[in-house]
């Protein structure tokens, strides 16, 4: 079974510029969440969507969005960078509630 | 404040020394989940261990073993022998039943590195 798959590896992008990063999660997995992980913060969660519904929402302001798509793919979106969106973000997907979630290698956005 | 705390920020331990790592949870739940996960350079979380709060029995699989204590809200792992391979950064986390999806509160990680 492939695991989750995140593209792309690597972005570099520009203060002020928008990014959308993707998420394609286990066959058969409904839930996917997305994470960023800094350096200052650690891991923190952004949010989680289940058969394309959002059903919880980290603290993280509404620069980021996300969605999800019937085929349970899932993509996040950044507007507006700032220098402090400079991180790792991770997508992790689960069969159902409660339980493990299994993570792509992430996309290591830099903000310049 | 801070639901999973993991005091430990680095430990270097010597080739096939054991190591305990720590992690100490805080929630007003009383069904909740704890896990595992191991972040070595590639930077992908590899899922170790789940527990339920319902299930205080240790457990063991090769070189691991966790061990769970509700009184003192903890959920230590243990790696026995441990080698180089070892090496990574080892989060806990913790995720409440009373949220309306699947949300991890993770600590702040240990960073383990094992010498040869």
């Amino acid at each position: 079974k492939a695991g989750v798959t995140q593209t792309p590896r690597y972005l570099i992008k520009t203060r002020g510029q928008q990014v959308t990063l993707s998420c394609s999660p286990i066959s058969g997995h409904r839930s996917v969440s997305w994470y960023q992980q800094t350096p200052g913060q650690g891991l923190q969660f952004l949010f989680e969507y289940f058969s394309e519904t959002q059903r919880n929402k980290g603290n993280f302001p509404g620069r980021f969005s996300g969605r999800q798509f019937s085929n349970s793919r899932s993509e996040m979106n950044v507007s507006t960078l700032e220098l402090g969106d400079s991180a790792l973000y991770l997508c992790a997907s689960s069969a159902k509630y409660y339980t493990e979630a299994f993570f792509g290698q992430g996309t290591r956005l830099t903000v310049v | 404040a801070q639901k999973v705390t993991q005091a430990q920020t680095e430990i270097s331990v010597v080739e096939k020394e054991d190591v305990t790592l720590d992690c100490v949870y805080e929630t007003r739940d009383t069904t909740y989940y704890l896990f595992w996960y191991k972040q070595p350079p590639s930077g992908e979380l590899v899922f170790l261990i789940r527990r339920n709060s319902f299930d205080e029995q240790n457990e063991i699989s090769g070189r691991y073993s966790w061990n769970f204590q509700k009184s003192t809200s903890s959920f230590n792992f243990t790696i026995t022998a441990s080698q180089v391979v070892d090496s990574a950064v080892y989060f806990c986390a913790l995720s409440e039943a009373t949220n309306t999806g699947n949300q991890f509160y993770f600590g702040t990680g240990t960073s383990l590195t094992v010498i040869p």
